[in-house]
């Protein structure tokens, strides 16, 4: 069973820092990966997706890297600003293209101080 | 192209009362999934549709809940006999063609069981 961890769980850093998010996976058997905001009591912004095929994925401010062979991605922040402040998730969909529909990280929660 | 689009965006059913919550996925997207996020935790998968056809329904409580997309109109998710344990945050994610594709988060619906 696919098993998705984020770490960290939570983040508070100065305003202007780059800065990196991490999320692991179990089952490397994926065809892509996506990033996801959520901002308090709203629902989910698609930040990225990075194909299987992919190793990296860019908009604007932010870079998305894929590893399928160590079962890792991360998501990175330039100079980050307090309107990037929100839960940040990762999900993967089923191994092998399956039904399941996506299995989500429990999130890094992110706070950019002013 | 209007986004995922959930109502209501709050509700509250005493328990015992019945709760139904809608989604209209994107213009185009045939698949739909239904996911629950309790307090504290990250999303679950619940079930995924197509246009009258449940695909994957190993997610959702075998009893009290149920999913459909009809030919015409909203995906209805259904939880009969609310209980307190049923408050969470529901949302419905739709994509145009599977699971491996880039899904698109609707805003949810907050469900509060009194």
């Amino acid at each position: 069973k696919q098993e998705v961890t984020q770490i960290p769980a939570a983040l508070s850093v100065p305003e202007g820092e780059n800065l990196v998010l991490n999320c692991s996976f179990t089952d490397s058997a994926i065809y892509n990966l996506q990033w996801f905001r959520q901002d308090p009591g709203k629902g989910l912004t698609s930040l990225l997706l990075i194909q299987s095929s992919q190793r990296e994925q860019t908009s604007g401010r932010l870079n998305a890297s894929l590893d399928k062979s160590s079962g890792r991605s991360t998501l990175y922040i330039a100079a980050s600003q307090p309107g990037d402040s929100a839960t940040y998730l990762c999900a993967v969909p089923p191994p092998g293209g399956g039904a399941d529909g996506l299995t989500f990280g429990k999130g890094t929660h992110l706070i950019i101080q002013p | 192209n209007a986004g995922v689009m959930q109502n209501p965006r709050h509700l509250v059913r005493r328990r015992g009362q019945e709760a139904r919550l809608r989604c209209s996925p994107m213009k185009g997207h045939s698949h739909v999934y239904w996911y629950r996020q309790l307090p504290e935790e990250g999303l679950k998968f619940m079930v995924y549709l197509q246009k009258e056809n449940i695909i994957d329904e190993s997610g959702m409580p075998k009893e009290r809940f149920s999913a459909e997309f009809p030919k015409e109109g909203p995906s209805i998710l259904r939880i009969q006999q609310v209980v307190r344990g049923d408050s969470a945050a529901y949302f419905c994610a739709s994509s145009p063609w599977s699971a491996n594709t880039e899904a698109f988060f609707g805003q949810g619906t907050r469900l509060t069981v009194v």
